[in-house]
């Protein structure tokens, strides 16, 4: 079957550096996508890698390594904003999104 | 504001009744989605549309129905609720199919009594 895996829940502190982790098993790969969603909120669109590597965006970089099945996204110089669930989806040959459960994050001052 | 606008927000329903989840967009996308989102799952993928006048099934169709007469509606209903329908609901568009950048509206909060 497919799967994403993330953590489920990580804290981290204002100002600090935090690396969320996503692996995946899918049918095929056609990107993958990170997205942010606060408590109660849509989730927004981040950053998406479909080639090995670093994509960066500010103060937040994603990673991908495909012979892994592996992407994390890094958030710097955390804010007590950037307190939120990041989910992971990866598109499958169908071109299907396959999302997983999402990481909150909880940042302390 | 352009965007997708849901309703109702929010809705408690009894059992065996019928509810129809309302999404509207005008950002002229051609592809729409209706995801539920339950705690410690991903997103599930109810119904899309790729174009007005399609529609097709996702990993979770069953007990639900959508229709697409126009580029901007894409409503959601449930025929006969039943509890286990109770979660979040979101409808989503993009620009183009086959992609994964999607834009979400706010959701809407449905439980089933």
């Amino acid at each position: 079957g497919q799967n994403i895996d993330q953590p489920t829940e990580m804290t981290a502190t204002e100002g600090a550096i935090v690396q969320i982790n996503c692996t995946y098993q899918t049918s095929g790969f056609n990107g993958l996508f990170w997205y942010q969603q606060h408590a109660g909120e849509a989730p927004t669109f981040l950053s998406y890698n479909v080639l090995d590597g670093l994509e960066e965006k500010g103060r937040f970089s994603s990673f991908l390594s495909r012979s892994k099945g592996y992407s994390y996204l890094l958030l710097k110089e955390l804010q007590m904003k950037d307190s939120a669930s990041y989910l992971c989806a990866v598109m499958d040959s169908n071109y299907q999104l396959i999302w997983g459960a999402g990481t909150k994050l909880i940042i302390k001052p | 504001i352009a965007g997708i606008t849901q309703a109702p927000t929010s809705q408690i329903l009894a059992a065996g009744r019928r509810m129809t989840l309302r999404c509207t967009q005008d950002m002229r996308h051609n592809a729409m989605y209706w995801y539920r989102q339950d705690l410690g799952l991903g997103l599930r993928l109810i119904h899309y549309s790729n174009t007005a006048g399609t529609t097709g099934k996702g990993e979770v169709p069953d007990g639900y129905s959508v229709s697409r007469a126009n580029t901007d509606d894409f409503p959601l209903t449930l025929a006969s609720a039943v509890p286990s329908q109770t979660s979040v609901y979101f409808c989503a568009s993009s620009d183009r199919t086959n992609t994964g950048e999607l834009f979400f509206g706010e959701g809407s909060r449905l439980t089933v009594l």
